[in-house]
């Protein structure tokens, strides 16, 4: 069956643009969630989406949003982009809570 | 929220048994423990979960202390394929889950 599909795999932007990522889960998963690795801060929980709804955040500011469709697909949004923001932005999904995730190849959003 | 502790790395010869520890003391009775790795350039990759029995599946085994404060994920035959980084987290049964990675263990496997 197909994985978690992650689209654009790189993507570079300016400082103040704004950036839109998405996710396609496996099929069938309900839960998705995001996660921003960089090498100095390692890999940071933004948030969790089941059924459309947000169920969990991490600590990140306002300026990083997301969304879940009926279909389960997700996007995560940044605004007013910032050069920290660099970093690699992976999706995962999961049946339900305490099954394993499974984790996208990622987007590598380089801010210059 | 339960957090995880893992040293940092660890050597393994190939072909050799690896044991990966990971202590979890602040653990509640509804986190599940489970064992991701991230190979160079890739997402992490599920590997085994478990709660409180051991586990086993094709990729490795999970041996959960009987306190459930600390667990061993085990390779038994280490190849160059697995040297990644291995990570220890704690997740819900259910509901919202806020998700803590840490550093992992980083592993390299020596030819």
């Amino acid at each position: 069956k197909a994985g978690v599909t992650q689209t654009p795999r790189y993507l570079i932007k300016t400082r103040g643009q704004q950036v839109t990522l998405s996710c396609s889960p496996i099929s069938g998963h309900r839960s998705v969630s995001w996660y921003q690795q960089t090498p100095g801060q390692g890999l940071q929980f933004l948030f969790e989406y089941f059924s459309e709804t947000q169920r969990n955040k991490g600590n990140f500011p306002g300026r990083f949003s997301g969304r879940q469709f009926s279909n389960s697909r997700s996007e995560m949004n940044v605004s007013t982009l910032e050069l920290g923001d660099s970093a690699l932005y992976l999706c995962a999904s999961s049946l339900e809570a305490y099954y394993g995730y499974t984790f996208g190849s990622g987007t590598r959003l380089t801010v210059v | 929220d339960a957090k995880t502790t893992q040293p940092n790395s660890m050597e393994s010869n190939e072909e050799e048994p690896v044991h990966l520890p990971c202590n979890h003391s602040t653990i509640s009775g509804t986190d599940y423990i489970h064992w991701y790795r991230q190979l160079p350039s890739q997402g992490p990759e599920y590997v085994i979960h478990g709660l409180t029995s051991n586990v086993n599946n094709r990729m490795a085994s999970l041996a959960i202390a009987e306190d459930r404060k600390s667990s061993t994920l085990i390779l038994h035959r280490a190849t160059l394929r697995d040297a990644a980084v291995y990570y220890c987290i704690l997740r819900k049964q259910t509901g919202a889950n806020n998700l803590f990675f840490g550093t992992g263990t980083r592993l390299t496997v020596i030819p």
